[in-house]
């Protein structure tokens, strides 16, 4: 069974900077989900990715398979992005399976 | 395109009675996977299911258990209700393994 561990925790940071999150499993994967969690409990998917790097507006995904990690990075950080950060990963690298396993998350504050 | 649909979004009922969720993914997702969120435990896997099968089963006990419909929609039901079921539950629509996962609003589920 994959183990998901995410740091930091719990993040806040002043509007501007840039934030990053990272994300380590254990288990060889096919790709690895970055969400977004609101007050309210809504998840919004960020990415889905399994290879290199991908970018949203201010907001970029890294993955290094080899190394089993990845990072969610935010630019010129804004007090909306103040959310909870969630890595996910597929529950096993075996076929068939198509439940996700999840990171503790990330409670990112921005600071006006 | 309309986005998962989680009903009820709030629910309280009383120790011992039982549940059911309901998912309504998005037109085309024949991928259905359901979670469990408690602040203690975080996100949890609680079932998926592919064209009616259920393909995987998280670590659960009995009294929880889903079907889906030949439409794709979802149900799951949670039996003889325990205080610690309280959770927020989500569900999530894929087409298929390794695609987007889009997740619901949630069902917020208070046992007392």
């Amino acid at each position: 069974k994959n183990e998901v561990e995410q740091s930091p925790q719990n993040l806040t940071a002043q509007e501007g900077e840039f934030i990053t999150i990272n994300c380590s499993y254990s288990v060889g994967i096919s790709a690895l989900h970055w969400l977004q969690q609101h007050p309210g409990g809504g998840i919004v998917s960020l990415f889905m990715l399994s290879s290199g790097k991908k970018k949203h507006g201010r907001l970029i995904a890294t993955i290094n398979i080899q190394e089993k990690h990845s990072s969610l990075h935010i630019t010129a950080s804004h007090p909306r992005d103040s959310a909870v950060y969630i890595c996910a990963v597929p529950l096993s690298s075996g076929g068939g399976a198509d439940g996700l396993t999840f990171g503790k998350g990330t409670h990112l504050i921005i600071q006006p | 395109k309309a986005g998962v649909t989680q009903t009820p979004r709030y629910l309280i009922k009383t120790r011992g009675q039982q549940v059911t969720l309901s998912c309504s993914p998005i037109s085309g997702h024949r991928s259905v996977s359901w979670y469990q969120q408690t602040p203690g435990q975080g996100l949890q896997f609680l079932f998926e299911y592919f064209s009616e099968t259920q393909r995987n089963k998280g670590n659960f006990p009995g009294r929880f258990s889903g079907r889906q419909f030949s439409n794709s929609r979802s149900e799951m039901n949670v039996s003889t209700l325990e205080l610690g079921d309280s959770a927020l539950y989500l569900c999530a629509s894929r087409t298929g393994m390794n695609t987007e996962a889009f997740f619901g609003q949630g069902t917020r589920l208070t046992v007392v």
